[in-house]
């Protein structure tokens, strides 16, 4: 069955600390994978995608995830984190060619950012 | 312009009433979905709509029932409301496989 893990429940990080949070898929054909992010009290917003090319993606916010196929991963990066990036980011994952544009998220990984 | 848009933000009821929550999308999109997010954040996916046709249907109870009049709407109809009922609902829309939109969100509270 297609899965997304994210292994980090809880990070906490002071301000201007680095940020890598790990995300680990289990499907066997070609996908496009996201990161979303959703601040308190808000909706999920697109961080960032890989649809294909340069494995090492930049989106928002100074973001940036690197797609390593051969270890079915797409971890998040940051190397200076805010205390406004503290939020819910959601890793996930579409299968680029299932007809019912299931997309199928991670559990999630609270980020706490202290100031 | 707002892309996904959900009504109402905010939901409080008493058990066994009936609820629905409503959702647009001006983006074109095919599909359209009805996530539940749980206390701990959890996203479930509820149902997904294909051009007006349900094409996924997670186990969720028959109290829930969607209805797409257009492939620009997808609304969400809730009988005999429950207290576990009580979550954030998100409306989404995609094209393909390229990622969702998602709305802001229907906080339903049950009494």
């Amino acid at each position: 069955a297609q899965s997304v893990s994210q292994h980090n429940h809880h990070v906490i990080l002071s301000e201007a600390a680095s940020l890598e949070l790990g995300c680990n898929y289990s499907y066997g054909g070609t996908v496009n994978l996201f990161w979303y992010v959703q601040y308190p009290g808000q909706h999920l917003q697109l961080l960032l995608k890989y649809f294909s090319g340069d494995p090492l993606v930049k989106g928002i916010k100074g973001f940036e995830a690197e797609f390593i196929k051969s270890k079915f991963s797409f971890n998040l990066r940051k190397p200076s984190v805010q205390w406004s990036d503290t939020a819910e980011y959601f890793c996930a994952v579409t299968p680029v060619y299932s007809s019912a544009s299931k997309i199928i998220f991670g559990s999630g990984t609270r980020l706490s950012i202290r100031p | 312009d707002t892309a996904v848009s959900q009504t109402p933000k905010y939901l409080v009821t008493q058990m066994g009433n009936d609820k629905s929550i409503k959702c647009e999308q001006n983006l074109g999109h095919d599909t359209m979905y009805w996530y539940k997010q749980d206390s701990k954040k959890f996203l479930k996916i509820m149902f997904s709509y294909n051009n007006k046709e349900l094409i996924i249907n997670e186990t969720v109870p028959n109290r829930f029932s969607p209805k797409s009049p257009d492939k620009a709407h997808l609304n969400l109809h809730i009988n005999s409301l429950e207290l576990g009922d009580s979550a954030v609902y998100f409306c989404a829309s995609s094209q393909g496989s390229r990622g969702h939109f998602f709305g802001p969100g229907t906080r339903l509270t049950v009494l």
